[in-house]
């Protein structure tokens, strides 16, 4: 069965503590793999697509990176204006192309 | 206007009630997709339309009932519902083909049913 797995579930970081949040996916065939933060009541902001494993993409403090098993959101030096939700998607090559498995997500704060 | 705007955002409504919630896309995608967020949970799919037919629908309540009328707007009207029902609801658009087809949401509908 196609499954996505995010942890930790909650991250508590200092400002400029550094660290990284992990998306765990078991899917026979990866299409896309997608990450997305989301504020308390808004939708999520769509922030990298990785396609296959090595693959590596990056914006201001934020960098994604991928395996054939898992993909790491790295923060570097995060400021209390990360703080929030961040969401791992996969869309297997075996589904439909309208087929997104979403983890639960892993709520950050960053303290000042 | 850009991205995926839903309408409206904050939406309180008896079990008798009828309302909608409104989402039209400027991304010049070919599918539409409405979603349901529960504390907690993965996001749920609902409906998925694409060039205006829908293709996907799981196992939602009748008393959930969506509407594309072309590929830009997508409505999904209430009737009915049950406090269980209250949650964020999203609206999304991708264009599919090719690879991985990055799925694009709106701000959302915060339902809360009384």
């Amino acid at each position: 069965e196609d499954q996505v797995t995010q942890s930790p579930e909650a991250l508590r970081l200092q400002e400029g503590e550094s660290s990284s949040l992990n998306c765990s996916y078991t899917v026979s065939g990866l299409r896309g793999l997608f990450w997305y933060r989301q504020d308390p009541g808004k939708g999520p902001e769509f922030l990298f697509t990785l396609y296959s494993a090595g693959e590596e993409k990056e914006k201001e403090r934020l960098k994604a990176t991928l395996t054939k098993k898992e993909s790491f959101l790295h923060i570097t030096a995060p400021k209390p204006e990360d703080s929030a939700t961040y969401l791992c998607a996969v869309q297997p090559t075996t589904s439909g192309t309208y087929k997104y498995i979403f983890g639960t997500g892993t709520r950050l704060k960053v303290l000042a | 206007e850009t991205g995926v705007t839903q309408t409206p955002r904050h939406l309180v409504m008896g079990m008798t009630n009828k309302k909608s919630l409104k989402c039209e896309q400027h991304l010049g995608h070919n599918a539409m997709y409405w979603y349901k967020q529960s504390a907690k949970k993965p996001l749920e799919l609902m409906f998925v339309y694409s060039l205006e037919e829908r293709v996907e629908n799981n196992s939602v309540p009748s008393r959930f009932s969506p509407e594309c009328p072309n590929s830009s707007h997508l409505f999904l009207h209430l009737h009915t519902l049950q406090p269980e029902d209250s949650a964020l609801y999203l609206c999304a658009s991708s264009q599919v083909g090719g690879l991985g087809n990055t799925i694009y949401f709106g701000e959302g509908s915060w339902l809360t049913v009384v």
